[in-house]
């Protein structure tokens, strides 16, 4: 089974400034994707942004993009130009090639400051 | 268009009793899937489904049972609760078109507390 590991149990950011969310992925398979969820403290699950392993280019999704570094199995979530409305809890994601579940890390709360 | 719709939103039980989590999805995607989130543990998949008649079990399927007769359902039953399943349930489904990068698409959870 795939193990997800997100180190930072909390972080804090200022407003306008940018945010590294730490993720790091153990898996034998040369194929797979990775995903980033977003959880605001209302409960709902948003689905932020996809890498797959053999994309050439890291992802970007307006102020998210993944640095994705195979070799170091990380994909590190960046969310640019910080707002308010970002302060939420994120779970970093992972697919397996034919198979459609997805094992998630424990998650990392972040709080915008203003 | 609702995509994926749970019920009850929130749930108390007392030990011992039995209850069942709706999920219903409205995309016609094939997988379906119920995790429980707890904290510092992220999302735990208990079941899943790749259709119609199939289910299979997850990371911590004790103490639930699923089935699946139409690709819409998916109903999650705690057949004999218990405080340990005090927790976040969500169901989520997805498409097989696009398989390795198809997004789970979650409902919006029931908390359920048991007594």
């Amino acid at each position: 089974a795939q193990k997800i590991t997100q180190t930072q149990p909390g972080m804090f950011v200022q407003e306008k400034e940018a945010v590294t969310l730490d993720c790091t992925y153990d898996t034998s398979d040369q194929s797979y994707g990775l995903f980033w969820y977003k959880q605001p403290s209302s409960g709902e699950m948003i689905f932020l942004i996809y890498q797959g392993s053999y994309d050439e280019q890291n992802a970007t999704e307006g102020r998210y993009s993944l640095n994705f570094q195979k070799a170091r199995k990380s994909a590190n979530l960046v969310i640019s130009a910080s707002q308010l409305g970002d302060s939420a809890m994120y779970f970093c994601a992972m697919r397996a090639p034919n198979d459609y579940k997805l094992s998630f890390g424990a998650g990392t709360t972040v709080t915008v400051r203003a | 268009n609702a995509g994926v719709t749970q019920t009850p939103k929130f749930q108390v039980l007392k030990t011992g009793q039995s209850m069942t989590l709706q999920c219903a999805q409205d995309m016609n995607h094939e997988y379906m899937s119920w995790y429980r989130q707890d904290p510092g543990m992220g999302l735990r998949l208990i079941h899943y489904s790749v259709g119609a008649g199939i289910t299979d079990q997850g990371e911590v399927p004790n103490g639930y049972n699923v089935s699946r007769s139409t690709t819409e359902d998916f109903p999650l039953r705690l057949l004999s609760a218990a405080p340990s399943q005090t927790s976040v349930y969500f169901c989520a489904s997805s498409s097989f078109q696009e398989q390795l990068n198809s997004p789970l698409h979650f409902g919006n959870g029931t908390r359920l507390t048991v007594t």
